[in-house]
This record gives structure tokens, sequence and C-alpha cells, in this order.
């Protein structure tokens, strides 16, 4: 079977940094996706890692360690905005996502 | 604009009144998939498809439909809902193969309540 793990929730302060961590343990492995969803809307596309290592896009920044089966997402000066659900996913196979529970980040001032 | 379309966003129904929600993507994507959120349990996948006229269960299937006669349209078919199948639906879409960077794009959710 297919196991993702992520903290179920999390806080931060306004301006801080927070890590979602992520653990899997999955029949394969092709990529690893950060999602952000909004409570009520739809996930969006926020990081693909497919190599080890860091992938960093602006104030976000995803890394992969396969042989770990571990990823985390960094999310540097918060903001309010930011308040919203993290979903990690990782393509078993094909096109296949399969997603873990999703950790729910509650940015405070 | 690329997009999945999804319909309703909305819906409250009765026990046992057939109900089809519709999903439509214009990016051209081979791979559309059906998923529901609940609390506590994340996004689980209803239905997939690979192409057209390929279709195949994902991890909960029961007492749903698909059907994938044309690329853009995957269809959700409930015959008969039941109160357990309240949830936030999820269509999404993909290209083929493995080396798409976007994973799914998602299209906007049916809230769809069955009492």
């Amino acid at each position: 079977g297919q196991n993702i793990d992520q903290p179920t929730e999390m806080t931060a302060t306004e301006g801080a940094i927070v890590q979602i961590n992520c653990t899997y343990q999955t029949s394969g492995f092709n990529g690893l996706f950060w999602y952000q969803q909004h409570a009520g809307e739809a996930p969006t596309f926020l990081s693909y890692n497919v190599l080890d290592g860091l992938e960093e896009k602006g104030r976000f920044s995803s890394f992969l360690s396969r042989s770990k089966g571990y990823s985390y997402l960094l999310l540097k000066e918060l903001q309010m905005k930011d308040s919203a659900s993290y979903l990690c996913a990782v393509r078993v196979s094909g096109n296949m996502l399969t997603f873990g529970g999703g950790t729910r980040l509650m940015v405070k001032p | 604009e690329a997009q999945v379309t999804q319909n309703p966003r909305y819906l409250i129904t009765v026990t046992g009144k057939k109900l089809t929600v519709t999903c439509s993507q214009n990016m051209n994507h081979e791979y559309m998939s059906w998923y529901r959120q609940d609390p506590g349990l994340g996004l689980r996948q209803i239905y997939y498809s690979m192409n057209v006229e390929v279709t195949d269960k994902g991890d909960v299937p029961e007492g749903y439909k698909v059907s994938r006669k044309e690329k853009r349209n995957f269809p959700l078919i409930l015959e008969s809902p039941s109160p357990n199948q309240t949830s936030l639906y999820f269509c999404a879409s993909s290209l083929s193969g493995t080396g798409d960077p976007y994973g799914y794009t998602f299209g906007s959710g049916t809230r769809l309540t069955v009492v």
C-alpha cells in the first residue's frame, strides 16, 4: 500500500519561516509534488521534485531525499495569505498521484 | 485560458436520485481523474481514465460510475446517491506519461450534499 504522512496542523507567526515535513512509503516513485489549498478551493501547484536536493521558487522551497523517503516545504517571510492547507503528493506510477492528508497552516499576526 | 471546468459548484440532492457531475478540460490532456475530499481523510481517488474509453477504479469507487467518450469530458455519475457520498469532489487532468512537472490541474470543486 501507499503511505504518505504529514503533520495535521501547524501554527506560525507572520514574517517567520516554517517547514512542513512529508514522509512517504510507496510502491513506486516518479516525483513528489506540493500543492496549496485554501479552504473550499481547488489545490494549486507549488513545487515538483524528482531528483534529490532543493528547489527554490521565491518564498517557497522544496527539498527531496529519495533514499530517506522524505520531503519538506519551506515557506519564508510568512504572510497571512499563506494560511492554507499544504498537500504532499507522490506520483507512484504513470500519472497517478497519491496524496497525504494535508497540513493545515495557520499564520498569526 | 487552460482550465478544468466542473459543474455544478454546489448541489443538494435527496437519497436515491441519480445525478451527474460534469468535468471538461481544454488542454488536450489524456489523463483525467476524480477525487473526493473529506475532513481528516485527504484526497481519495474515485476513478481515473488514461484516455478515451479507458477507465479504471481508484481507491474508493463504490457507488460511482464514470465514462470517457471524448477526450475532453469525464463525467462522474452517482446512480443512487447516499448520505455517505456527501463530500467535496474534484476533477483533475494531466498530460500522459511521467514527465509532466505540474502534476494535476484541478477543477474548482463540487460540494455535494445528499440528504
